[in-house]
């Protein structure tokens, strides 16, 4: 699936910051970061419809998401932790009804 | 999360038909869908369905019995390549969350 990029692929952190990038080519209204822990499901972390902020699940300040535009998104870690050891997928869909999203690969994050 | 089950691991021979059960039991519920997931890739959508009854997607069907919190997905003519997670997720109303299941492995043997 080209239509949606993320980068890094892979990344391997210690304390450091680092900033995860997605792009959706599709036209879509809503795009999302979930969180993948091993052997578990997906798990929502942000939600931006119309660049709006429009669900903050519960996760740690050291997570901030930013939408530049409405094709673009970012997460930007600071200081991670090794719970935070997972993929990290970028998804958007049409509309924010959830009725089909679209992943991008996934960025790999592994926390010495 | 909120309630959605689904099996571990479920196996099944090439040729044959594969049935992978999710049941739910949510505060709302606005639609459900089926997601395949390969080993180290994205989840892929399969199917969504908000009414009662089977949809019938050729490769894939789908069933839903919402006063059961119920639904299933039906793999026919299996190959090898079918083998992966199957992950089901509920769409909450007013909440825009999807929760997904944990996923049912599915190994398809020759």
């Amino acid at each position: 699936n080209t239509k949606i990029t993320q980068s890094p692929r892979y990344l391997i952190l210690g304390r450091a910051n680092k900033s995860l990038e997605c792009e959706q080519h599709l036209g879509h209204n809503a795009m999302y970061w979930y969180k993948q822990s091993a052997e578990k499901p997906p798990e929502l972390m942000f939600l931006y419809n119309l660049k709006q902020l429009i669900r903050n699940e519960t996760v740690p300040s050291r997570f901030i998401p930013e939408c530049p535009d409405s094709s673009k998104l970012l997460l930007h870690i600071s200081a991670v932790d090794p719970e935070d050891s997972a993929v990290y997928f970028c998804a958007s869909s049409l509309t924010d009804s959830n009725e089909r999203l679209f992943f991008g690969h996934g960025t790999k994050l592994s926390v010495l | 999360g909120q309630g959605v089950e689904q099996p571990d691991n479920l196996m099944s021979v090439e040729g044959t038909f594969a049935r992978v059960n999710c049941t739910y039991s949510t505060s709302g519920f606005n639609g459900l869908s089926w997601y395949q997931q390969r080993e180290g890739h994205a989840p892929v959508f399969l199917s969504y369905v908000v009414l009662d009854g089977l949809k019938d997607s050729g490769h894939f069907s789908t069933f839903l019995s919402r006063s059961n919190g119920y639904s299933y997905l039906l793999l026919t003519e299996l190959q090898i390549k079918d083998s992966a997670s199957y992950l089901c997720a509920v769409s909450m109303p007013n909440y825009n969350v999807l929760y997904f299941g944990s996923g049912t492995k599915l190994t398809v043997e020759p």
